[in-house]
């Protein structure tokens, strides 16, 4: 069956420090989605991606924070500056032309020390 | 803001149908209603989504109110695995945005 993959699974980095979280979508997927979810808390939407697009973000992804279709095949988180704040696991999920299901990978938990 | 209400928590009882409630009073008529579960440590995973009719999948039936202002997730048999929070999804845009959703605990 086909899935979303992330690496890494898990990353601890300094605060103030870049991060780039990577996603592999389902291969025939054009939508995109990053989501967070910090720890005993609820999953936020961070950001939509459409056609080489942001198409939609919330107020958490701030300028801080940054996605990219760099090759057709990955789909990447950019946080420039870390913050304790940004510790959290991040989920990433694709969706196909038509269809309701989103599709969600493992994620990656993000430690900022 | 999720719109969509759902009870904290709810038990059942292994091999026993489960009733999970949502409300959702301000939906519109083009507003998809999803259905995800997160187990401990993984990811949000789909269940099930309608728009007006009820559904059914291997996994659950959707049952939608005729005013489409509340909706049910029916577990036909609860397993131990099915412990879980189950996220009632209003979908707006092309984006879903969840609630605090409803701790389902089963009791062997």
């Amino acid at each position: 069956e086909p899935e979303v993959t992330q690496t890494p699974s898990h990353q601890v980095t300094q605060m103030g420090q870049e991060v780039i979280l990577r996603c592999v979508p389902i291969s025939n997927h054009l939508y995109f989605y990053w989501y967070r979810q910090i720890l005993g808390q609820k999953v936020e939407f961070l950001v939509s991606f459409y056609n080489n697009e942001i198409s939609e973000k919330s107020e958490i992804f701030d300028d801080q924070f940054s996605v990219e279709r760099p090759d057709g095949s990955n789909f990447t988180l950019k946080i420039r500056s870390t913050k304790l704040e940004d510790s959290a696991m991040y989920f990433c999920a694709s969706r196909g032309q038509g269809t309701g299901e989103l599709f969600f990978g493992e994620g990656s938990r993000l430690t900022v020390l | 803001d999720a719109k969509t209400t759902q009870p904290n928590s709810m038990e059942s009882n292994e091999e026993e149908p489960v009733h999970l409630p949502c409300n959702h009073s301000t939906i519109s008529g083009t507003d998809y209603i999803h259905w995800y579960r997160q187990l401990p440590s993984q990811g949000p995973e789909y269940v099930i989504h309608g728009l007006t009719s009820n559904v059914n999948n291997r996994m659950a039936s959707l049952a939608i109110a005729e005013d489409r202002k509340s909706s049910t997730l029916i577990l036909h048999r609860a397993t131990l695995r099915d412990a879980a929070v189950y996220y009632c999804i209003r979908e707006y845009g092309n984006k879903l945005v969840f609630g605090a959703g409803t701790i389902l605990r089963v009791k062997s």
